[in-house]
């Protein structure tokens, strides 16, 4: 069975950086791209990044380009988002999600899992 | 980027009855058309994926259709755990977009 669990989630001030992990057990990590998604409070899904199955290839948000940086270490089946300079509108729940087709693509997927999601509030 | 609009933002139905839920894109993306269902509480729930296809463990209530920029989830006959909201998600082009979403809620 598929486990996605993240952490590293807090409270932040504006300008501040946090580091997110997403533990993966249950499926053979290095073989599936992964994704960061996220949840404002009452509001909808937003999608955030996805990295390929070397992490060769990263795509991101726009509003989030050149703060954030998604990585992964397959050996360690840990997936990561390094975010610097946070902003009020970056608060949110953070999901993580693997794709469902295995293998390269330089086009996005759908996601078939995901974690129970690891939340950031960025205020003062 | 591409923006999904989903219709009705809610949808106040009675179990037994039937849901049609739509999403249209602002440009053709072919069948690259997911569907999410999202419990209050709970992590998005993959259902359909390729505009049609249900996802492993999906119950057969749950169909979808389109093409090109124009999708509708069908949920023939509504059961309790039915009730939720549910997002579309666009896999044709970066960067992937979700709909703002439908709140399906019992009448």
């Amino acid at each position: 069975e598929v486990h996605l669990v993240e952490s590293g989630g807090g409270l932040v001030q504006p300008g501040g950086s946090l580091r997110l992990s997403c533990a993966a057990s249950g499926f053979t990590f290095g073989s599936f791209a992964m994704n960061w998604v996220r949840q404002a409070p009452g509001k909808g899904l937003e999608w955030v990044s996805s990295i390929s199955i070397n992490g060769g290839s990263t795509y991101y948000l726009d509003s989030v380009k050149g703060r954030f940086t998604i990585s992964r270490d397959n050996a360690m089946k840990i997936l990561f988002l390094q975010m610097k300079n946070l902003r009020a509108e970056d608060t949110a729940l953070y999901y993580c999600a693997k794709v469902a087709v295995p293998g390269y693509s330089s086009s996005p997927s759908h996601f078939d899992s995901w974690g129970q999601g690891t939340p950031v509030t960025v205020s003062s | 980027e591409i923006v999904l609009t989903q219709s009705p933002s809610t949808l106040s139905l009675s179990s037994g009855e039937r849901a049609t839920l739509s999403c249209r894109a602002s440009e053709s993306i072919s069948t690259y058309l997911v569907w999410y269902q999202q419990r209050p509480g709970q992590a998005p729930r993959l259902l359909i994926y390729d505009a049609s296809t249900r996802a492993t463990g999906i119950p057969a209530r749950f169909s979808g259709s389109g093409s090109g920029t124009d999708f509708t989830l069908t949920i023939s006959r509504l059961e309790p755990e039915d009730f939720a909201v549910y997002y579309c998600q666009q896999r044709g082009n970066w960067p992937v977009t979700f709909g703002q979403g439908t709140r399906l809620e019992i009448k």
